[in-house]
């Protein structure tokens, strides 16, 4: 089955604590990316990948890393989260033929 | 980055009513997109516009890709209670994908009364 898998699903940290949220894609896209959702404000891009080893920021990079190893594998990485990095997060890819974006079902994540 | 205002912000009906939502923008878009989005999932294309004045359906969706290229309309038909969601307009400048992904609108909530 095509999807977009992202890991964990819910998590609580707290302030500086280093955390990476994975996003694993099955269907060979070329383009991946993050965004955060909040209430609102809909979806707001962080990072962006065209390709291995291409990434670029997005409108709110502030606060993320990203790395782009692998095809499949698009990591987010919060190297001392704040309060205001609490989110939804959202991995989203799609190849490089089409506009259509296929989402992951999200991670929680809360930064006390 | 650019803006996608999007409205409404939330809308509660009696089921079986119809429902319209819109998006424009500042700047003109070559696709347009739209998207929902259930609790606690990702969101889910529904439909793709690709040229100004297209008129596209899926069930009771309809959506329609403005003639200026800088709005975008959704209209759900005789609504049921699993209409309830977020719906979310998305735009992009580029027609075949190149560059940098999506913008996307601030959302309207759903809810839809049995």
């Amino acid at each position: 089955e095509a999807q977009v898998t992202q890991n964990p699903r819910y998590l609580i940290t707290v302030t500086g604590k280093k955390l990476t949220v994975t996003c694993s894609q099955n269907m060979n896209h070329e383009y991946m990316s993050w965004y955060r959702q909040d209430p609102g404000l809909g979806l707001r891009q962080i990072y962006y990948s065209m390709n291995v080893e291409v990434t670029d920021k997005g409108d709110v990079p502030e606060g993320y890393k990203v790395s782009r190893k692998e095809k499949r594998n698009f990591p987010l990485i919060l190297e001392s989260p704040s309060p205001n990095q609490t989110s939804l997060y959202f991995c989203a890819s799609r190849d490089n033929l089409n506009t259509e974006a296929f989402f992951g079902q999200g991670t929680r994540l809360t930064v006390v | 980055g650019q803006q996608l205002n999007q409205s409404p912000q939330s809308m509660f009906i009696q089921e079986g009513e119809d429902v319209s939502m819109n998006c424009t923008s500042s700047s003109i878009f070559n696709t347009w997109l739209w998207y929902k989005q259930d609790p606690g999932e990702g969101p889910v294309l529904l439909i793709a516009l690709y040229k100004a004045g297209e008129l596209t359906s899926n069930g009771r969706l309809t959506a329609q890709f403005g003639i200026t290229r800088k709005d975008s309309f959704l209209n759900i038909s005789a609504s049921i209670p699993s209409d309830v969601g977020i719906y979310f307009c998305a735009g992009s400048p580029f027609s075949n994908n190149a560059g940098n992904m999506l913008t996307f609108g601030g959302g309207t909530r759903l809810m839809v009364k049995p």
